[in-house]
């Protein structure tokens, strides 16, 4: 069973970098069908998708996040990050890691347990 | 901003069928296939529906999805109270190259 951890980076200032990792284990993170997220959820509002990268490194952003967000994959450790610049109050989330495939379309069915971030001076 | 809408919110009774509705412009090709999600109160998202109607194991065949042109819809049947829960639509938008999803329906049942 494909199990994901996200770390938890706590309380951040405006304007600092926001870095978290997706720890993955219960299964081959070298599955070259599979794409991994980060997808994030403000207090009572809905998901918006961040960031996705295959296995082989291609990247996906979200056009809107684009400017201040870095996905980046370490196979050999089995885990992915982001990093998102410049946070704002704004970015304060729920920040999920999730694995979608077998294609880019395909559905997020393995998802972490999600980690409050929380932007504040 | 999400490109999917949905409804804010939809009820019903134990037992009665409802529906959620999800439109928009990321449906822009005859490839886009839409994503179900529930989302439990404090919970991760769970996957109810994938490529337009398929049903992951586990997932009782109460949950049924449907897509058609610039438009998908959901579907539950027999309501339960457990069933109370927000639902997102999604789907791979091919020209912005990522993920879109729908703003989300609280689904109440009375």
């Amino acid at each position: 069973q494909l199990q994901l951890q996200e770390s938890v980076p706590g309380l951040l200032r405006p304007s600092e970098t926001l870095s978290l990792t997706c720890y993955v284990s219960g299964g081959s993170f070298s599955n070259f069908r599979d794409y991994w997220g980060w997808v994030r959820q403000p207090p009572g509002k809905g998901l918006e998708w961040i960031a996705s990268v295959y296995s082989s490194g291609t990247t996906y952003y979200n056009p809107s996040l684009k400017s201040r967000v870095t996905i980046s994959i370490d196979s050999s450790e089995n885990h992915f990050s982001l990093r998102l610049n410049s946070v704002t109050a704004a970015d304060t989330a729920v920040y999920y890691c999730a694995r979608h495939g077998p294609r880019r379309g395909g559905p997020f069915d393995y998802w972490g347990q999600g980690t409050l971030v929380t932007v504040s001076s | 901003q999400s490109v999917l809408t949905q409804p804010p919110s939809v009820s019903g009774t134990p037992g009665q069928r409802v529906t959620i509705s999800c439109s928009g412009s990321s449906f822009n090709s005859a490839t886009n296939t839409v994503n179900w999600y529930q989302q439990l109160p404090g919970t991760a998202p769970k996957v109810l529906i994938y490529n337009n109607d398929q049903r992951p194991s586990g997932v009782p065949d109460r949950f049924s999805g449907s897509r058609s042109g610039t438009s998908a819809s959901l579907a539950i049947s027999g309501l339960q109270s457990e069933d109370e829960a927000d639902f997102y639509c999604a789907t791979w938008d091919h020209s912005l190259n990522g993920w879109v999803f729908g703003g989300g329906t609280k689904l109440t049942v009375l």
